[in-house]
Formats: structure tokens, C-alpha cells, sequence
């Protein structure tokens, strides 16, 4: 079956790194998007990555390996505003999106 | 980026009855699918909307519960019909390319 593997929930300090990681196990791979989510508002779209190594957009970066099924997103410079789900998913052979869970990521003062 | 307008953005429906969502995008985008996503969950896909033909659904969906149209490469509605409050969620259309993939920002739907 197909499958997307992310946490939970983390925890970070506002001003610090924190890295989310997403595994996979699907149908083909046709890339792997990242999305924020808001409580109560439709996913943002943030990154894009379909060859391996690391994609950099601002406070964003998110990285790929494709032999090892493996992504992260990495947030520099936490602030508040960035306390959101972040969902990981991967679009199989038939070009069809497969969604993670989503991560809830809380950021303290 | 394309910009995606869905409508309504809530509704609040008697049990029985049924409801059209729109969604509208502002570019030619190649797909187009419609999701529902209940609170604190990930997203589950419903169909993959095609232009001018039938929608393809996922196991568990049918299209005599959700019909969907698909008349342009930009347009496409969903229909929630004969609702009941397991209907209750928020629908999400998403549009995009092989490489991109927007959301519409989703209509929040209650059945009473």
C-alpha cells in the first residue's frame, strides 16, 4: 500500500530551527509537495521538490532523497505565526496526490 | 501561482437536501480534484475531476452522493446530495499542473 509517514506534533522556541520530517512509500514518485496549514483555512502550498538535495525559499528549505523515500522541511527563525500543520505529500504514478497526516507544529515564546 | 475561487465558503444545510460547490481558477491548469477534510485530519481525496467526462472517484465515494462537473479546463462543481450530518466537513477543490498543486480556501459544510 501506499503510505506517508510524518510526527504528530513537535514543539519549538520561537527564533530557533526546527526540521519536520516526512517518509514515504507509494506507487511511483512524481514529487513531494510541503503545504502549511492554518487551523480553519485550506492548505498554502510551500515548496516542490522532484530531484534529490535541498530546495532553499527564504526561512523555508525542504530536502529530498528519493532513494531513501525521505523529505524534510526545515523552518529557520521560528516565529509565532508559524504554528501551523504541515503536511507532507507525494504524487504517485497516476499523478494523484498522497497526503501525510500532518505535522501540528507548536512554537513557544 | 493560480488563484483558486470556491464558493460558498460555509453553509449550514437541513438533512435531506443538497448542496453545489463551485470552484473557479484564474489560469488553465491540467487537474483539477475535489477533497474533504475533517477537523485535525489530513485531507482524503474524493475524485479527480475531468474535463467533459465523468469524474474519476475514490473507493468509498460515488457519484450519485457527489456528481461532480467539469464543463471548461477551469470550472468545475461538486455536489454533496441527500446530506446527512456524516456530510459535515469542509470540501476542498485543489487545481494545479504536474508540478504545482493550489488549494481553493474550502467551504465548511454543517448538516442539521
Amino acid at each position: 500500500g501506499q503510505n506517508i509517514d510524518q510526527p504528530t506534533e513537535m514543539t519549538a522556541t520561537e527564533g530557533a530551527i526546527v526540521q519536520i520530517n516526512c517518509t514515504y512509500q507509494t506507487s511511483g514518485f512524481n514529487g513531494l509537495f510541503w503545504y502549511q496549514q492554518h487551523a480553519g483555512e485550506a492548505p498554502t502550498f510551500l515548496s516542490y521538490n522532484v530531484l534529490d538535495g535541498l530546495e532553499e525559499k527564504g526561512r523555508f528549505s525542504s530536502f529530498l532523497s528519493r532513494s531513501k523515500g525521505y523529505s524534510y522541511l526545515l523552518l529557520k527563525e521560528l516565529q509565532m505565526k508559524d504554528s501551523a500543520s504541515y503536511l507532507c505529500a507525494v504524487r504517485d504514478s497516476n499523478y494523484q496526490l498522497i497526503w501525510g497526516a500532518g505535522t501540528k507544529l507548536i512554537i513557544k515564546p | 501561482s493560480a488563484v483558486i475561487s470556491q464558493k460558498p465558503s460555509r453553509d449550514i444545510c437541513q438533512r435531506g437536501t443538497s448542496l453545489t460547490i463551485q470552484c473557479q481558477v484564474d489560469s488553465q491548469v491540467t487537474m483539477m480534484f475535489w477533497y474533504r477534510q475533517q477537523p485535525g485530519q489530513s485531507l482524503t481525496l474524493i475524485a479527480t475531476a475531468n474535463q467533459g467526462s465523468e469524474a474519476t472517484y475514490e473507493s468509498g465515494f460515488v457519484i450519485d452522493k457527489f456528481p461532480i462537473s467539469r464543463p471548461n479546463l477551469t470550472f468545475s462543481t461538486l455536489t454533496v446530495s441527500n446530506m446527512s450530518p456524516e456530510d459535515s466537513s469542509i470540501y476542498l477543490c485543489s487545481a494545479g499542473t504536474e508540478l504545482e498543486a493550489f488549494f481553493g480556501q474550502g467551504t465548511r459544510l454543517t448538516v442539521v
